[in-house]
């Protein structure tokens, strides 16, 4: 049971390139979220997933996109990257009904 | 913007001692309010959460307070020990979704 795991680990991009940050958890949970972490900062939501085939804007969804792509796997893609969007990114998933969010290692993103 | 936040970015504790650390919120609707523990180049990890009905919570070495006249959430950490040093978020559940505060800084001295 790995629980929560995200690729890559370090990433660095230039400005204007794209990537996916890939999540998947196999935990049978419903829900799955993306959160952004910055120095000093809390984690702020990205997007989220309440089930299987729905996604949700959250707190600071400009600049990414998100794909539910099954139960297990959960991704994030940057578009079009930029220096702002440089920070660590952290995947969770948790089960109906729970309140306990299980999280991913961190993929930590530089964009020079 | 942030509806939870936390009194001090760090608190410095002594082996042995009782740590308390702080938080306060401002969304009265909230379901649910967790504490988070965050060590260096980790993800944060699930400690302990209280139901917005409560007012006190025990675990493990741990207690979550929770004073809604004030909007008041605390964690105590009994015999702090080395390992307990990390970052602590308190966070908030409402609507399905987690807000989180800034994070306390706790470092245990020897």
């Amino acid at each position: 049971n790995a629980g929560v795991t995200q690729t890559p680990k370090f990433q660095v991009l230039k400005t204007g390139q794209s990537m996916t940050l890939q999540c998947a958890q196999d935990m049978n949970h419903n829900s799955m979220y993306w959160y952004r972490q910055d120095p000093g900062m809390g984690l702020r939501l990205i997007y989220y997933s309440a089930s299987e085939g729905t996604t949700d804007k959250g707190e600071v969804p400009n600049g990414y996109n998100v794909s539910r792509l099954n139960k297990r796997e959960f991704s994030l893609r940057l578009e079009s990257a930029a220096p702002s969007q440089t920070s660590v990114y952290f995947c969770a998933s948790i089960i109906r009904g729970g309140r306990e969010q299980y999280f991913g290692p961190g993929t930590r993103l530089t964009v020079t | 913007g942030e509806s939870v936040g936390l009194h001090l970015p760090t608190l410095s504790v002594q082996e042995g001692d009782n740590s308390i650390i702080n938080c306060a919120y401002s969304n009265s609707a909230s379901d649910y309010f967790i504490w988070y523990k965050q060590e260096s180049g980790k993800g944060p990890q699930f400690i302990i959460d209280i139901r917005s009905n409560m007012d006190k919570r025990q675990g493990q070495r741990v207690t979550v307070l929770l004073n809604k006249t004030v909007k008041h959430l605390s964690l105590q950490i009994a015999a702090t020990q080395p390992g307990d040093s990390a970052v602590y978020f308190c966070a908030e559940i409402y609507d399905y979704k987690l807000s989180f505060g800034a994070g306390t800084t706790v470092t245990v001295r020897a």
